[in-house]
């Protein structure tokens, strides 16, 4: 079955230290998002790509980064300059046909804490 | 720019009862609207989606809502629940144009407690 897959599903994260947290998808969608959930804030989004080798910074880029080198995957970066960056990340796909009628599919999610 | 309002941050109810999930959109644009609901630890999954055509939208699980152009609101509703529907739904708006990669609005979410 064509899906998301995102891993580790929990992460913990040292002061100073910079994560990656991986999502792949083989849905052979064009577009790729990863968005960042606290309670009772929805989601907002970090960073986006519509293309390989190409993405976009969303809302709250700062602190974050991500690249775009295959198509199946999009990873995210938490940089040790992110302050505050315990939350659940959800990593979001979308097929490029008619861009903004298709809903977006997700992963299961990273929850990442801080030590 | 485009805005989702959910009214209702918690929502509780008991088993068998009907329930209605509140939103409200504010866009220059057309929109396309969708609900999706989320499970504890989990992504999320689309509960129906409106994209033109009749005002009342079927979707999974028994749900259905109701596009309302001239409030600008999407209101999801299920006539009878179980427990399973204990979950959070959010609503979300997608815009017309390609403004900025056609990026997704989300509601801040409505949390639905069924009580036994």
């Amino acid at each position: 079955d064509g899906g998301i897959t995102q891993s580790p599903k929990y992460l913990f994260r040292k002061e100073g230290q910079n994560v990656t947290l991986s999502c792949e998808q083989n849905l052979n969608h064009d577009a790729m998002y990863w968005y960042r959930q606290d309670p009772g804030q929805g989601l907002r989004l970090i960073y986006y790509s519509q293309i390989v080798n190409d993405f976009q910074k969303g809302d709250i880029a700062e602190g974050y980064s991500v690249s775009r080198e295959k198509k199946e995957s999009f990873p995210l970066t938490v940089t040790s300059a992110q302050k505050n960056p315990t939350a659940f990340y959800l990593c979001a796909s979308r097929s490029s046909g008619a861009y903004y009628n298709q809903p977006q599919h997700f992963g299961d999610g990273t929850r990442l804490s801080i030590l | 720019a485009q805005s989702v309002t959910q009214l209702d941050s918690q929502v509780p109810v008991f088993e068998e009862a009907p329930v209605e999930l509140r939103c409200n959109y504010s866009s220059s644009v057309s929109v396309y609207l969708f609900w999706y609901v989320q499970y504890p630890n989990q992504g999320l999954q689309l509960l129906l989606k409106y994209l033109s055509g009749s005002t009342l939208v079927k979707g999974i699980n028994g749900f259905e809502a109701e596009f309302n152009k001239s409030q600008t609101s999407f209101h999801l509703r299920k006539p009878s629940v179980h427990i399973s529907d204990t979950a959070e739904y959010f609503c979300a708006v997608t815009p017309y144009e390609n403004t900025g990669g056609f990026k997704t609005i989300f509601g801040a979410g409505t949390r639905l407690f069924v009580k036994a």
